[in-house]
């Protein structure tokens, strides 16, 4: 495709339960990042992948929280036995390594936890 | 830390030109960004700025000094749907991330 897409759109859960969210990164772009954004609120980094190098995991806020990406294309970030405060938007973003034409973002994942 | 500081809230008119302010800091840095970001949708990149000085890109001009840890972005003309969060970030070499502020929302009145 021609942006970055991700999925799924809106997911309700309850409380304790385990969720998976998918982001597709914008066809070679080996910078990919993981954003949660609450109501009102600005970005705040979760985590960070660059190609086959390690990831940049100093974001993730509980070790409830983990992520993963294939190669350089599809990343999926999951978080266990959600909370009430895990409520938020997810943005996912990819760049290129050179980052000079900024960031690019999917349309996000809007988590509600009940 | 890397602290991003820009303003929470700016008013202004239609057809007017507004400066959203932003300071960063500045060990590590490498490039400062802008991203718009309308009510409800993701953010969408507006400017990036490594070198000092003035880019100019239509109606959108962003600023940088890096001496002063210093960045604005500079919008002329206002339009309605200028009305819009406006998110300063600072790439750092130190870390494989950008780390945005809060977001300055701008209103515009007719």
């Amino acid at each position: 495709g021609a942006g970055v897409s991700q999925s799924p759109s809106n997911k309700v859960t309850e409380k304790g339960k385990d969720v998976e969210l998918r982001c597709d990164p914008i066809s070679g772009h080996t910078a990919l990042y993981w954003y949660r954004q609450r109501l009102g609120q600005g970005l705040e980094f979760l985590i960070y992948f660059q190609g086959n190098s390690a990831p940049d995991k100093s974001g993730l806020p509980s070790d409830r929280f983990s992520a993963e990406r294939t190669g350089e294309s599809v990343s999926t970030l999951t978080i266990q036995r959600t909370q009430q405060e895990d409520s938020a938007v997810y943005l996912c973003a990819s760049s290129l390594l050179d980052r000079t034409g900024g960031q690019y973002f999917g349309p996000g994942t809007r988590l509600t936890v009940t | 830390g890397q602290n991003i500081d820009q303003p929470t809230e700016m008013t202004a008119t239609e057809g007017a030109i507004v400066q959203i302010n932003c300071t960063y800091q500045t060990s590590g840095f490498n490039g400062l960004f802008w991203y718009q970001q309308h009510a409800g949708e993701a953010p969408t990149f507006l400017s990036y700025n490594v070198l000092d000085g003035l880019e100019e890109k239509g109606r959108f001009s962003s600023f940088l000094s890096r001496s002063k840890g210093y960045s604005y972005l500079l919008l002329k003309e206002l339009q309605m749907k200028d009305s819009a969060s406006y998110l300063c970030a600072a790439g750092y070499s130190s870390a494989s991330k950008i780390i945005f502020g809060s977001g300055t929302r701008l209103s515009i009145r007719p």
